[in-house]
């Protein structure tokens, strides 16, 4: 059985860097077929895409979040990493990581749904 | 950006009823649409993909429909652990986007 299983501080300081890393057992994260995302939630709000990396390092961000967002892969621990910089009280929320089964059309894969997600883990912005 | 709104936000509803939710899109994401289910404190729960197809182990209760700007997922016959809430999300183009959410809450 595929887990998800975030992990990183629960507090974080205004204008510093948001480390998180996802760490995939039960099945590798080298597949062909998957893309691994993160999506967060402020609390008693809606879902938010992060971005979403394939195995081989491409990636998809939210254009909202771009210029701080980095989502990297480490295939050797089985695992991925988001990093956010700069983070203000806006980005207090629970961090999900998931399994996204990308779908590919005309040369190129793209995102998909989410069928395996990690518990989640709360992240405060403050000082 | 496309543009997922959920109708209603809320809904109260009974055991053994029939609940519909609707999910429109702001622009046409044909059949790239998929449904979860959350409850507090948890992480979503994929119940439908690609418009109508139904996630394995999810009960067959669960149903979606649409294609186009318009779907809908149905609850048959509400179980108590229906009572949820409930999110559309499209993957025709990025940015990924998700409905606000439906909470379906017990009458």
């Amino acid at each position: 059985q595929l887990q998800l299983q975030e992990s990183g501080p629960g507090l974080v300081k205004p204008s510093e860097t948001l480390s998180l890393t996802c760490t995939v057992s039960g099945g590798s994260i080298n597949s062909s077929s998957y893309y691994w995302g993160w999506i967060r939630q402020p609390p008693g709000k809606g879902l938010e895409w992060i971005g979403t990396i394939y195995y081989s390092g491409s990636t998809y961000y939210n254009p909202s979040l771009k210029s701080r967002v980095t989502i990297s892969v480490d295939t050797s621990k089985n695992q991925f990493s988001l990093k956010l910089t700069s983070v203000t009280a806006a980005d207090t929320a629970v961090y999900y990581c998931a399994r996204d089964k990308g779908y590919c059309s005309g040369g190129s894969c793209y995102p998909y749904f989410f069928d395996y997600w990690g518990q989640g883990t709360l992240v405060t912005v403050s000082s | 950006d496309i543009q997922m709104t959920q109708s209603p936000s809320s809904l109260s509803a009974s055991v053994g009823d029939r609940v519909t939710i609707t999910c429109r899109a702001s622009h046409t994401i044909t059949n790239y649409l998929n449904w979860y289910q959350q409850k507090p404190g948890k992480a979503p729960k994929l119940l439908i993909y690609a418009a109508s197809s139904l996630q394995s182990g999810v009960p067959s209760r669960f149903s979606g429909s649409g294609s186009g700007t318009d779907f809908t997922l149905t609850i048959s016959s509400l179980q108590p652990e229906d009572f949820a809430t409930y999110y559309c999300q499209q993957s025709y183009s990025t940015p990924i986007t998700f409905g606000q959410g439906t909470r379906l809450e017990s009458k």
